[in-house]
């Protein structure tokens, strides 16, 4: 299977600030690279697929890059409901899989 | 506007056996991919099992051989059959829909249910 290893963990920002969360696959994915947010009780949402898509209704403030295994995540001028838990997830090859998500608080 | 709810959900011995549904709403299944995700605090978000719409299916290696998906096409559902259940698959199952558009990939998870939670406990 492909181990998702994201970073950080967890970090702590402000309204308004840019923030980066990265993500890196054991093997190349190409761009098959989707970020999801979750907030706490809820189902994850579909941010950015394929690396750099942002999925229908979702902020331009949001952004992705990268390429095989190298992925990041950037949210410019964060927004108070920003505020959640954001996983990716490679979908190259079966198993689907996921990191194990950065918290972003206040 | 799509909606999935599932149920089936519950409390159940080691060993059981449980079924849990997904009824949806605002499109045909048979028309998409749809895949069962679960959750847990620990072990985070895994990749279940999957329906094509080619009517081909997948699983993890975690639970094949003893969880089985199917959908009904009348009911426009789908259902996962749990059997020989263990403590580590206590978890929130989703069900999902699979978005268009990915690459000729069925793993962009554009739709997402609210979740049903299987607790297994003696």
């Amino acid at each position: 299977d492909i181990q998702m290893t994201q970073s950080p963990s967890s970090l702590s920002a402000s309204v308004g600030h840019r923030i980066t969360i990265t993500c890196r696959a054991s093997q190349s994915i190409g761009i098959y690279l989707n970020w999801y947010q979750q907030k706490p009780g809820k189902a994850p949402k579909l941010l950015i697929y394929t690396t750099f898509n942002l999925q229908v209704g979702v902020p331009s403030r949001f952004s992705g890059s990268g390429s095989g295994t190298d992925f990041t995540l950037t949210i410019d001028s964060l927004q108070p409901e920003d505020f959640a838990t954001y996983f990716c997830q490679q979908s190259h090859t079966l198993p689907w899989t996921f990191g194990l998500g950065t918290s972003v608080e206040i | 506007e799509v909606q999935l709810v599932e149920t089936g959900g519950g409390l159940i011995q080691p060993g059981g056996s449980l079924s849990l549904s997904c009824a949806a709403s605002g499109f045909i299944v048979r028309n998409y991919d749809m895949s069962w995700v679960r959750q847990t605090p620990e072990k985070g978000l895994e990749w279940v099992s999957i329906f094509y719409s080619s009517d081909t299916t997948s699983y993890a290696d975690s639970v094949r051989g003893r969880f089985t998906i199917s959908r009904d096409n009348s009911k426009n559902t789908l259902d996962l059959q749990m059997i020989g259940l263990r403590a580590e698959d206590t978890a929130v199952y989703y069900c999902v829909r699979s978005s268009r558009g990915c690459m000729g990939s069925s793993g962009c998870l554009g739709d997402w249910g609210q979740g049903t939670v299987v607790t297994v406990s003696s």
